[in-house]
């Protein structure tokens, strides 16, 4: 079993429309929960980070965090074809690495 | 933009060389993560420099090698390079402590290995 695993898409989803990216992970002593954008040929971008069971919303994202079933998830509304990429999610236990999924590609589509 | 920065951009070697990747973190940040990422999956984790030592190491063998420097800028080296080493590598530079210690990553480097 990965330690963190995505749907590696791709998620087309149409403009104005709800994006929807899961992740689960495997350690339950993982602390913290990061969502990084990538666009081909960039490098990750950091969107919001999380570390508390809920919901954090940062303008057209929202994070969700459930740690009783190992899963974070992120929400854009509104998307726009600007929002076409690859989105890692990426989680921290107690090392201070990274752990990352393998990505969710994602199209917006005009 | 991150402030964090890295060189060379692309690079092209041959099999059994070496290779330097430097990297200059933020400002303010005092710790430096090398990830390689292969095409098509996520960064993978190769080890990570605070106060000029190392802290935490992913599976990669010891000719992936590295050093901070006071200025908290850092270099990944790698040896007897092998073609599964073409990779674009990254670097993240974070302030060691809190819940986050979030990571902010540079452009990365891009290594051809022919």
């Amino acid at each position: 079993q990965k330690e963190v695993e995505q749907n590696s898409g791709p998620l087309s989803v149409p403009e104005g429309a709800i994006a929807s990216l899961n992740c689960t992970y495997s350690d339950r002593g993982s602390q913290s929960f990061f969502w990084y954008r990538q666009y081909s040929g960039k490098s990750p971008e950091l969107i919001m980070f999380i570390y508390s069971n809920g919901d954090k919303e940062d303008g057209r994202f929202t994070a969700q965090l459930n740690k009783a079933s190992q899963y974070v998830s992120l929400l854009i509304r509104d998307s726009q074809p600007s929002d076409s990429a690859t989105y890692l999610c990426a989680v921290r236990g107690g090392a201070q690495k990274l752990v990352f999924g393998q990505g969710t590609r994602l199209t917006i589509n005009p | 933009e991150t402030g964090v920065t890295q060189s060379p951009t692309h690079l092209i070697k041959t099999r059994g060389q070496q290779v330097t990747l430097r990297c200059s973190s933020q400002s303010g940040h005092n710790t430096v993560s090398w990830y390689q990422q292969a095409l098509g999956q996520g960064p993978q984790f190769i080890f990570q420099y605070y106060r000029e030592e190392e802290n935490g190491r992913g599976n990669f063998p010891p000719r992936f090698s590295g050093l901070q420097f006071p200025n908290y800028s850092s270099e990944l080296n790698v040896n007897a390079l092998e073609l599964d080493d073409s990779a674009l590598y990254l670097c993240a530079s974070s302030m060691r402590g809190g819940l986050t210690d979030t990571q902010y990553f540079g452009p990365g480097t891009r290594l051809t290995v022919l």
